[in-house]
């Protein structure tokens, strides 16, 4: 069965620097998401994503981060300059309706 | 304003028993999809049902049911002889039709502990 796949499962990484982490989406879905859930926290939606734009974004979803579909299968999201507060587990998801959605395991973020 | 709310935060259980979670959701769409995730220790989340907003008949998978009453706004879950295995965070969410883009709004998720 197909699922979402998400790179690396965790990332550690110092306050200031650069990250990206990648999801690769099942084949056919034309929609996609990034989530976050800080540690014991509910899951928060960050950026929706279809017919290569984004779609829509909440409020944490500010200048610093930015996603992008650069190859057709691979769906990454990028943080610029990281913050202690970025720590969180980052969800991918796809969907081949807007009323689906498949998550990926997850990526930890530590930012030290 | 919260969408969706899960008041309990900790259920413990002991294994056999049942146990129900609670969640109340908040929307002005007639079209609206309601959803339950399992999130084990392990830290994925795991699909269970979705629901659609014209769909009231209760499901049943397994030792799972779902309970959805619009009078109420309730789409209630009961895990029927609880097992250890069941221990996990269990998520209600909410996707709204108006939002075409099909967010998903969590509730603040429930963790069940069960017990031997």
């Amino acid at each position: 069965e197909p699922e979402v796949t998400q790179t690396p499962s965790h990332q550690v990484t110092q306050m200031g620097q650069e990250v990206i982490l990648r999801c690769v989406p099942i084949s056919n879905h034309l929609y996609f998401y990034w989530y976050r859930q800080i540690l014991g926290q509910k899951v928060e939606f960050l950026v929706s994503f279809y017919n290569n734009e984004i779609s829509e974004k909440s409020e944490i979803f500010d200048d610093q981060f930015s996603v992008e579909r650069p190859d057709g299968s691979n769906f990454t999201l990028k943080i610029r300059s990281t913050k202690l507060e970025d720590s969180a587990m980052y969800f991918c998801a796809s969907g081949l309706r807007y009323n689906e959605q498949f998550f990926g395991p997850g990526t930890r973020l530590t930012v030290l | 304003a919260q969408k969706v709310t899960q008041a309990q935060t900790e259920i413990s259980v002991v294994e056999k028993e049942d146990v129900t979670l609670d969640c109340v959701y908040e929307t002005r769409d007639t079209t609206y999809y309601l959803f339950w995730y399992k999130q084990p220790p392990s830290g994925e989340l795991v699909f269970l049902i979705r629901r659609n907003s014209f769909d009231e008949q209760n499901e049943i998978s397994g030792r799972y049911s779902w309970n959805f009453q619009k009078s109420t706004s309730s789409f209630n879950f009961t895990i029927t002889a609880s097992q250890v295995v069941d221990s996990a965070v269990y998520f209600c969410a909410l996707s709204e039709a108006t939002d075409s883009w099909g967010k998903l709004q969590f509730g603040a998720g429930t963790q069940v502990v069960v017990t031997p």
